[in-house]
């Protein structure tokens, strides 16, 4: 069965402590993806992966890095959180990277929300 | 750029009735369209997916869906809903390569006994 899974559930952080989100899969999928919640806003693409050590900005990483040294593990960097940034944040991934179809289905982890104060 | 329109951030519906989930989306390119749904707590789950093979999509938990390019739209329905369908709802149309999806903003879905 497929399955993705994100380190916390629940994560409350002060503001300017560095922050770290991973997401692991465990179907050998080429993508993935990091996401970020908000009422009334949807999903907003924060980064996404399409192979190891290989990464694109989405629409909204101003204040964001990831890293993906290996090919089931994708991790979202919060350098110095800020109150802004309290939200869900969901990973996701999906098969076929560069070659990948616009078809492919994306399998989300559970989220962790996380709270800055 | 592609993205889709959800209307009414909560819809109510009595428990029996009709659920219609209205999504619109715009497209330069032949779109693919997806729903999803996250129950409390949890994920996003697919419901289903639009990929040019049949304009009559069917999901999971009996939700189908219709493609309208002369419409473009890909509305969400359910005959007879139940309590368990409670959920947030999100449609979302997919970017060319490297499967890069653009969600709505979603639709809280009340059952009402």
């Amino acid at each position: 069965d497929v399955k993705v899974t994100q380190s916390s559930r629940y994560l409350v952080k002060r503001t300017g402590e560095k922050v770290f989100l991973e997401c692991v899969q465990d179907m050998d999928h080429e993508n993935m993806f990091w996401y970020r919640q908000d009422p009334g806003l949807g999903l907003r693409l924060i980064y996404f992966s399409y192979d190891v050590k290989m990464k694109e900005k989405g629409d909204i990483p101003e204040g964001y890095s990831v890293s993906r040294e290996k090919k089931e593990r994708f991790s979202l960097i919060l350098e110095s959180a800020s109150t802004n940034q309290t939200s869900m944040y969901l990973c996701a991934s999906s098969s076929n990277g560069l070659a990948g179809g616009p078809s492919d289905t994306q399998y989300f982890g559970p989220g962790t929300r996380l709270t800055v104060l | 750029a592609q993205s889709v329109t959800q209307l009414g951030s909560h819809v109510s519906v009595s428990e029996g009735a009709l659920v219609l989930l209205r999504c619109n989306y715009s497209s330069s390119v032949p779109p693919y369209l997806f729903w999803y749904v996250q129950y409390p707590n949890q994920g996003l789950q697919l419901l289903l997916k639009y990929t040019s093979a049949a304009t009559l999509v069917k999901g999971i938990n009996g939700f189908e869906a219709e493609f309208k390019k002369s419409e473009t739209s890909f509305h969400l329905t359910k005959p007879s809903a139940h309590m368990s369908d409670a959920a947030e709802y999100f449609c979302a149309v997919s970017y060319f390569g490297y499967n890069r999806l653009a969600f709505g903003k979603g639709n809280q879905v009340v059952v009402i006994p």
